[in-house]
């Protein structure tokens, strides 16, 4: 299958600072990049889908103005954590998709463990 | 609307006996429906998909699943268990759909295996 780096795996930083995350599918061009959430012993909770140029769409409930996500290319989506609280940890995982218009495979990066001390 | 449902979300088993995690999903299109697991502290691993092709999928580590459009399900098996099974792990839907694009996760099932 096709392969989505996420960068960094893990990160800790202090409140009010900002934290990027970024997400390369490596061997092929992602139309589609989506973000997602997860907390501790919990699902995935979709947060916003990226189409390389256009502005992200939100799911509800999540602030755009504290996610940025900006897709800029067809290989990097980064997800901004602007200035972050420890509610804000979490494990933030991408995925990324491409090819037809009718592909449903989506493929997954490896995540990242935000701590927000 | 898509919608995936794991009907249990804690399974325990004796290693060396049978594994079915539950799944069923709704969905207005043709889905795509794959399983995926997360050990602890780790990344998503694909399992197995479903894309309109055979309705009996076979994925890695043992691991497949049936599907059943009449009866809406996905349902993951293994006939015998390996105490490296012991992980949580998601059905997911996708389909390209009115609002878009999405996979929905499910909210996962909690595998346990007893030596």
């Amino acid at each position: 299958g096709a392969v989505v780096s996420q960068h960094p795996s893990r990160v800790i930083c202090k409140s009010g600072t900002s934290v990027k995350i970024e997400c390369r599918s490596l061997d092929f061009q992602a139309t589609t990049m989506f973000w997602y959430r997860q907390f501790p012993k919990q699902s995935l909770m979709l947060m916003a889908t990226s189409n390389e140029g256009s502005k992200a769409t939100y799911e509800q409930g999540v602030e755009k103005d504290k996610f940025l996500i900006n897709h800029a290319s067809l290989t990097l989506s980064t997800l901004t954590v602007t200035s972050a609280h420890p509610e804000d940890s979490s494990f933030y995982i991408c995925s990324a998709r491409g090819g037809s218009p009718l592909n449903t495979e989506a493929f997954f990066g490896q995540g990242t463990r935000l701590t927000v001390v | 609307a898509q919608s995936v449902t794991q009907l249990d979300s804690h399974v325990s088993v004796s290693e060396g006996t049978p594994v079915l995690l539950r799944c069923n999903y709704s969905s207005s299109y043709s889905p795509s429906l794959f399983w995926y697991v997360q050990h602890p502290n780790k990344g998503l691993q694909l399992l197995l998909k479903y894309t309109s092709a055979a309705t009996l999928v076979k994925g890695i580590n043992g691991f497949e699943a049936e599907f059943k459009k009449s009866e809406t399900s996905f349902h993951l098996t293994k006939p015998s268990a390996h105490m490296s099974d012991a992980a949580e792990y998601f059905c997911v839907v996708s389909d390209q759909g009115a609002g878009g694009f999405k996979t929905i996760f499910g909210a996962g099932t909690r595998l346990f295996v007893k030596a």
